[in-house]
């Protein structure tokens, strides 16, 4: 299974942006980048995903590498209820999805 | 939109004893998958199933099993517990899996093995 690398942990402070980035060296052409979050005592909650073009939605940006070994998740405006664990992850369509141990976000006030 | 259901939310076994845990996933969803997630080892997948078959399998002992139902619910079932399996388990349902589906989770079942 394609497996992606994420820093342990971030810390940005409230309403500016955040990066979060994440390696898959690994990926197949095939292989969608998936972004998902965890909130505390919550199940993960998806966040966006992309295949070769930026993308963005209503809740955050998704800027993926020319040779699409890399990406990074982009929070606009970081807010309080955006401190979560957050998941990159490829998604073959096998379904056995590898999401590690993220990274853990903390917004400071 | 009633969203992925996951019962019971907490339990406490012992060594040796089974448990049953259930996910009734999004109406009209017909894959679900299972993880487990402990602090170690975060999220690991252990299977998913669509329309009633079982489509893939992660890396995990015999001992895991699970089995989905024509409503499309989903139970998965752990016999002889060890104290490691102690862990949130979450369901997840997508309309029918592939690349591009968005997965719901569940809240999870916490099991406590004693």
């Amino acid at each position: 299974d394609a497996k992606t690398t994420q820093p342990n942990s971030m810390e940005s402070n409230e309403e500016e942006p955040v990066h979060l980035p994440c390696n898959h060296s690994t990926i197949s052409g095939t292989d969608y980048i998936h972004w998902y979050r965890q909130l505390p005592s919550q199940g993960p909650e998806y966040v966006i995903h992309g295949l070769t073009s930026n993308v963005n939605n209503r809740m955050a940006s998704l800027a993926i590498a020319e040779d699409r070994k890399s990406s990074t998740l982009i929070l606009h405006r970081a807010t309080l209820r955006d401190a979560a664990v957050y998941y990159c992850i490829l998604n073959s369509g096998a379904n056995n999805l590898f999401f590690g141990t993220g990274t853990r976000l903390t917004v400071i006030p | 939109k009633a969203g992925v259901t996951q019962t019971p939310r907490y339990l406490i076994k012992t060594r040796g004893q089974q448990v049953t845990l259930s996910c009734s996933p999004i109406s009209g969803h017909r894959s679900v998958s299972w993880y487990q997630q402990t602090p170690g080892q975060g999220l690991q997948f252990l299977f998913e199933y669509f329309s009633e078959t079982q489509r893939n399998k992660g890396n995990f002992p015999g001992r895991f099993s699970g089995r989905q139902f024509s409503n499309s619910r989903s139970e998965m079932n752990v016999s002889t517990l060890e104290l490691g399996d102690s862990a949130l388990y979450l369901c997840a349902s997508s309309l029918a899996g592939g690349p591009t589906g968005e997965l719901f989770f569940g809240e999870g079942s916490r099991l406590t093995v004693l």
